[in-house]
Formats: C-alpha cells, structure tokens, sequence
C-alpha cells in the first residue's frame, strides 16, 4: 500500500522569500517520488524525481526536494519564489511496479509581489 | 522530445454525443495512461496501457472506452456521458516496468464539457 499527505493545502509567500511544500509518503517497499506542477488550465509538468540515487534532487526553475526515509518524507524547496511559481503543486508515489502513481491531494502557492 | 500532444483542447458535447479524445507521444514510451481531473482536485486514474494491451481499468463507467492502436496512440471514446463527467481529461506516457523508474510524462489534456 502507498499514500501521499501534502501537509499544506495553501501556501502564500512574498516574492523573493523561500519556498516549502511538505510531502509525507508511507509505502510498503522503497519508493519513487515526484513533484509536478500544473499552471491554471495546463497540463502537469514533471519538477523533479527521487528514485533511490542522491537523496537530495535538484529539478528545473531552482526548486530541489531530499528524500528523507527516516521521517518518510519529500519536501520540496526553493531559495527564492519567483511570481511565475504561483501554481498548484502535486507530490506523487510509486512503489510497486503495477504502473500505479499516488497524488497527493495538491498544494497551491501564491506569491505576492 | 518530452512532448505528449492531446486533441482537441476543449469539447463541449451533449448527453447523447459521441466523440473521442486522442492522444500522441513519439518518446517510444510503451506505457500510456489517461486520468480524469476535477477543478481544485489531483488527478484520478482511469485506464493504463502497456504494450498495447490495457492493464489497469479503476472501475471506469463504460460510457468511457479507451483503445490504444499502437505504441504511440492513446484514445478515449466518449458516449452518452453525463454532465458530472465534464472535467480536465489529461494523458501521460511512460517506459512501464523499468523499476520504479516510471516517469510519467503528461500532455496539456483536454477540457471537456457535457451540457
């Protein structure tokens, strides 16, 4: 069995200030993690992936995300938000081979200027 | 290329329409998905492919049917659907079974609305 908490269902931050969207995952066996992000009307577009290499993930637009088994958790992370970031933003598991993905729930950010 | 493309962008259909929503990937993935996805909600799966061949239904009512031609192709034939099923349609590819490896790859969707 696999699930995903995304601990914040909104998260508002000024520009330039950092960012965090906490993910929380269980799994049965060791899993892979995603972040995606999805503009208003768009598609989701894939930010990064752990799939058990370096624990710590550097994915596009400066956002990273580490792995951390021991509080079974993904976080994602950027040093300074940009106004383009406002977006809705998923955390995702696999951890069987079925081709079965777990979404968590979602987090929007807003960013004020 | 990590492009999946979806067409049309937008359907508007009624009750007793049929149509279909097609989906194209050229990464030689050989896993395609479709999901459903509802205004401020992740999405949901309903189907995957792999090789060819489907793999996974979520208990999808039939008025949904997919069908998969060949290794690039993804479609979703609607009918008789009900104004509830009207949401962001979205496909994504994959390379299944590598692992946990299975990046999937999303297209832009398509928005559908059933009056």
């Amino acid at each position: 069995a696999q699930s995903v908490t995304q601990l914040d269902s909104h998260v508002s931050v000024s520009e330039g200030t950092p960012v965090l969207l906490r993910c929380n995952y269980s799994s049965s066996y060791s899993p892979s993690l995603f972040w995606y992000v999805q503009h208003p009307n768009k598609g989701l577009q894939l930010l990064l992936k752990y799939t058990s290499a370096a624990t710590l993930v550097k994915g596009i637009n400066g956002f990273e995300a580490e792995f951390k088994k021991s509080e079974t958790s993904f976080h994602l992370t950027k040093p300074s938000a940009h106004m383009s970031d406002a977006a809705e933003y998923f955390c995702v598991v696999i951890s069987t081979n079925a081709g079965k993905s777990t979404f968590g729930d979602g987090t929007t950010l807003t960013v004020k200027p | 290329d990590t492009e999946v493309t979806q067409t049309p962008k937008h359907l508007v259909m009624g009750m007793t329409n049929k149509k279909s929503l097609k989906c194209e990937q050229h990464m030689g993935h050989r896993a395609m998905y479709w999901y459903k996805q509802k205004a401020k909600k992740p999405p949901e799966l309903m189907f995957v492919y792999s090789y060819e061949k489907l793999s996974i239904n979520e208990s999808v009512p039939s008025r949904f049917s997919p069908e998969c031609p060949n290794s690039s192709l993804l479609n979703l034939h609607l009918h008789a659907l009900q104004p509830e099923d009207s949401a962001l349609y979205l496909c994504a590819s994959s390379h299944p079974g590598q692992g946990r490896e299975e990046t999937q790859y999303f297209g832009p969707g398509t928005r559908l609305l059933v009056l």
